[in-house]
């Protein structure tokens, strides 16, 4: 099994909304991330959790707020957004954050309009 | 900062010819990796490449590492309609957490 769950697969919220992104992982991957990927533009990261940790932040507006409540788990907490942060979010993870060589896995997705 | 260049950023391949894609990247990185992109979906895993020299294959495809010329190439044997995509090279240095993604190839495989 190589999968990396999102939920939900489709959100639209307005600004002023509170929302969620989940991703879920059975894999025993350590390592988990969130990209926010643009229209026909490369995924930029936005976040790296290593062992439950906070590892990196990528300068994200703090409206963006990142938890792991466990290994499995990755959530991307969401308020106060701007229409341009509409994007196609991925979470992905990986075995061994200190090993560079592992494949890293990506989810399918949440595409997010922000209205 | 780790800069990575693909080139051709669009390809119009005919069905049954052979085409690569370049991937160039700034400094030295440990891992180099190629993903591919259906629209509308995820990223696929096709390969990871550890050391220089290696060379990688799956069906059509054929990933090659050259970390002296820094770089790495993604040739495609004669192509097939459902290699229609968008693929990626991304690169990741020893202690670093972040992938560094190149800008993507969007390939039309044709009649």
């Amino acid at each position: 099994d190589t999968e990396v769950t999102q939920t939900p697969k489709h959100l639209v919220m307005g600004m002023t909304n509170k929302k969620s992104l989940k991703c879920e992982q059975h894999m025993g991957h350590r390592a988990m991330y969130w990209y926010k990927q643009k229209a026909k533009k490369p995924p930029e990261l936005m976040f790296v959790y290593s062992y439950e940790k906070l590892s990196i932040n990528e300068s994200v507006p703090s409206r963006f707020s990142p938890e792991c409540p466990n290994s499995s788990l990755l959530n991307l907490h969401l308020h106060a957004l701007q229409p341009e942060d509409s994007a196609l979010y991925l979470c992905a993870s990986s075995q061994d954050p200190k090993r560079t060589g592992n494949t890293i896995y990506f989810g399918e997705g949440s595409w997010l309009t922000v209205v | 900062e780790l800069k990575v260049e693909q080139n051709p950023l669009f390809l119009s391949m005919q069905e049954g010819k052979n085409y690569t894609i370049y991937c160039n990247y700034s400094t030295t990185s440990d891992r180099l990796y190629w993903y591919r992109q259906d629209p509308g979906k995820s990223l696929e895993s096709l390969f990871v490449l550890l050391s220089n020299g290696a060379v990688k294959q799956e069906g059509r495809l054929m990933a090659s590492l050259d970390t002296k010329a820094r770089l790495s190439t993604l040739h495609i044997t004669a192509a097939v309609h459902d290699l229609s995509a968008t693929y990626f090279c991304a690169l990741r240095r020893s202690n670093d957490y972040k992938l560094s993604f190149g800008a993507g190839t969007t390939v039309t495989v044709r009649a």
